[in-house]
């Protein structure tokens, strides 16, 4: 059973542009979290969908963030302009329902110029 | 501050030693809580799952054991290998008996090294 993954493994970019991540969860994953760490930071929670629900969104810090995940299979990121404090580790999680686990990605490292 | 404060921050440790991570929390509703590896460049693999009923909880090396009542968390390692070498992160859930419903809080994690 292949993992989850995230792709680019690595972004570095300059303030004001965009940037998308993605991430592709375990098959059959209904759960799709994404998490950050920044400097120095815990790792904090984004955002949590439910097939191609969101259901919950309360960590997303601002709306320069959207996250979408159509059809309830892979999810994007998209931070757009992206501002220097945006920088850190990108993660993305899966899980099943009714089975507590959930399943890290190795994390996107974004660098923002 | 934190919901999650573990202790130490760091902690080196020579091969075949054990040793003991400990986690307080303040997180609530609470309804579990978990250990978590993380290796360098990696994300985090979940170690042991405890829900609120549940002391100890082990995974060959690893035991974790949890006070409810105290909100503390303890992982210990027993008889560590080089490839221990790696951050230990407490992770506290939301949810009742580990389903898998709503968003984690994390710890800022133990980076524990272990010397030959």
């Amino acid at each position: 059973e292949a993992g989850v993954t995230q792709f680019p493994s690595h972004s570095v970019i300059e303030k004001g542009q965009t940037v998308t991540l993605r991430c592709d969860p375990i098959s059959g994953h209904d759960n799709l979290y994404w998490y950050r760490r920044v400097m120095g930071k815990e790792i904090k929670f984004l955002l949590h969908f439910v097939k191609e629900s969101k259901q919950d969104e309360s960590g997303m810090p601002n709306n320069r963030f959207l996250a979408e995940r159509t059809g309830g299979t892979y999810s994007t990121l998209k931070v757009q302009p992206a501002e220097l404090e945006d920088s850190g580790v990108y993660f993305c999680a899966s899980s099943k329902s009714g089975r507590g686990r959930e399943y890290f990605g190795p994390g996107t490292r974004l660098t923002v110029l | 501050k934190n919901q999650v404060e573990q202790s130490p921050q760091s902690l080196i440790i020579l091969e075949g030693k054990n040793c003991t991570l400990q986690c307080n929390y303040t997180v609530s509703p609470f309804s579990n809580l978990r250990w978590y590896k993380q290796d360098t460049g990696r994300g985090p693999v979940s170690l042991t799952i405890m829900t609120f009923s549940e002391n100890t909880k082990s995974n060959g090396r690893y035991t974790a054991t949890l006070d409810a009542d105290t909100k503390q968390s303890s992982l210990h390692i027993t008889a560590s290998q080089l490839s221990d070498s790696a951050s230990y992160i407490c992770v506290v859930g939301p949810n009742a008996g580990g389903t898998s419903y709503g968003k984690l809080t994390f710890g800022q994690g133990t980076i524990l090294t272990v010397h030959p």
